[in-house]
């Protein structure tokens, strides 16, 4: 079976630190991974996505992500959060057959100044 | 251009009442989407469109869930019966071709059963 973990409920930091939020997956099928950003009072937009190639990828925002397939890992990664970056962070499994999305419970990063 | 848009943005209702969930793509859009998302929870899936017809709804939970996208582009998500079990907010998204391709979510329905 297919699942996403992600391993903090709840991340708080200061404005200008670095931030990362860690997500594990499990899947015995080819990998296909997302982030998925909530901000207040508005709908999921995605941040970015590995489906093959380079597993460092960048994303919106100044986001990046690397795919660890020893580690089945994507943890997701900023080197200087804003105030604006605080919402709600969804990792996301593509499920084998194409149709949907997977998704972890989410991690609500705080930033404070 | 206009995104995905759902109606209506709060609905509450009794237990064992009949509901539907309207939701509007972004225009062009030939893949939909809808999933459930509890408190504390990500979104969990419940069915997928390609075109008109439901390519995949093994996340609907029971029989009691239903949803049609009869033209192609709106969708409705009707539940019959509902229990307090049901509250939940409920997104909709769509894309160009499957998963794998970026989705847009609509802000979602937020649905309370008494």
């Amino acid at each position: 079976a297919q699942s996403v973990t992600q391993l903090d409920s709840q991340v708080p930091v200061f404005e200008e630190a670095p931030v990362e939020l860690r997500c594990n997956y499990s899947s015995s099928v080819s990998v296909y991974l997302f982030w998925y950003v909530q901000y207040p009072n508005q709908g999921l937009q995605l941040l970015l996505k590995y489906l093959s190639g380079s597993t460092l990828v960048k994303g919106i925002n100044g986001f990046e992500a690397e795919f660890n397939k020893s580690q089945t890992s994507f943890h997701l990664r900023k080197p200087s959060v804003h105030i604006s970056d605080t919402a709600e962070y969804f990792c996301a499994l593509g499920n084998q057959a194409g149709t949907a999305l997977i998704f972890g419970k989410g991690t609500t990063l705080s930033v404070s100044s | 251009g206009a995104g995905v848009s759902q109606t209506p943005s709060n609905k509450v209702t009794e237990k064992g009442k009949y509901v539907e969930l309207r939701c509007d793509p972004i225009s062009g859009h030939t893949a939909l989407y809808w999933y459930r998302q509890s408190l504390g929870q990500g979104p969990e899936f419940l069915i997928y469109f390609q075109g008109t017809g439901a390519a995949d709804d093994s996340g609907l939970p029971n029989d009691r869930f239903f949803a049609v996208r009869p033209e192609g582009s709106v969708s409705t998500l009707k539940i019959q019966r509902t229990e307090r079990g049901d509250s939940a907010v409920y997104l909709c998204a769509s894309s160009f071709g499957g998963a794998y391709n970026e989705q847009f979510f609509g802000p979602g329905t937020r649905l309370t059963v008494l």
